[in-house]
């Protein structure tokens, strides 16, 4: 079966140090990987995507992502974290529909907490 | 970027009652558009995926009598909650997808609240 797994499920970092949320996947074929962030009570923005190419991501407000075939990962990093970073984020892979179409299959999330 | 939009942003209505919740897509053509319900502290699960003229595809578990899908235009999907329940009291969330192949472009979300 095509899933994500999100192993932790909050994240404690110290604003300025750099901060980590894992995200490993299982699909069959060439992955096509995204993280979103959601803020409380709002919907998901786009961060980044990997769909081919260098392994490492770069996306929206200084995060980046490592792509690692091997460990069918792809973990979210920032080099100093924010915290206005603290938010709600999920991994999301894409898979194949009948009919050419596809759909996004999320992990449970992960809360990221920044502390001052 | 994609503006996606969500009316109402929150409703509450009382059990046995429908509800319906608009998306629309405002500076691009949504050709596919998803909708998913989340609940608190838990990830989005897709309820159903619809292409824009055709008849929409639910996802295992998903009674499409009771959610209603239209998505007559390019630009507009609606989700009709009928003769709702405390249990469908929920946090929903609409997504589009335009021409390019990868980016999907999320609403705002609407709360439903059924008492």
């Amino acid at each position: 079966a095509q899933s994500v797994a999100q192993p932790e499920d909050q994240v404690n970092v110290a604003e300025g140090n750099p901060l980590t949320v894992k995200c490993t996947y299982s699909v069959s074929g060439n992955p096509y990987l995204f993280w979103y962030v959601q803020y409380p009570n709002r919907g998901l923005q786009f961060l980044l995507k990997y769909i081919t190419g260098d392994n490492l991501v770069k996306g929206s407000y200084g995060f980046e992502a490592e792509f690692n075939k091997s460990q069918t990962s792809f973990h979210l990093k920032k080099p100093s974290a924010l915290v206005s970073d603290s938010a709600l984020y999920f991994c999301a892979v894409r898979v194949p529909l009948s009919g050419g179409y596809n759909k996004l299959i999320f992990g449970a999330g992960t809360r990221l907490a920044v502390h001052p | 970027g994609a503006v996606v939009s969500q009316h109402p942003s929150w409703v509450i209505c009382k059990s046995g009652t429908s509800v319906k919740i608009e998306c629309r897509s405002l500076d691009f053509q949504a050709t596919t558009m998803f909708w998913y319900r989340q609940f608190p502290k838990q990830s989005l699960m897709l309820m159903a995926t619809s292409n824009e003229g055709s008849k929409a595809t639910y996802e295992q578990g998903v009674e499409k009598d009771k959610f209603l899908i239209n998505h007559a235009s390019l630009t507009l999907s609606t989700l009709t909650v009928t003769s709702a329940h405390p249990e469908d009291s929920s946090f929903y969330i609409c997504s589009a997808r335009g021409s390019g192949p990868y980016e999907q472009y999320f609403g705002p979300g609407t709360r439903l609240t059924v008492t």
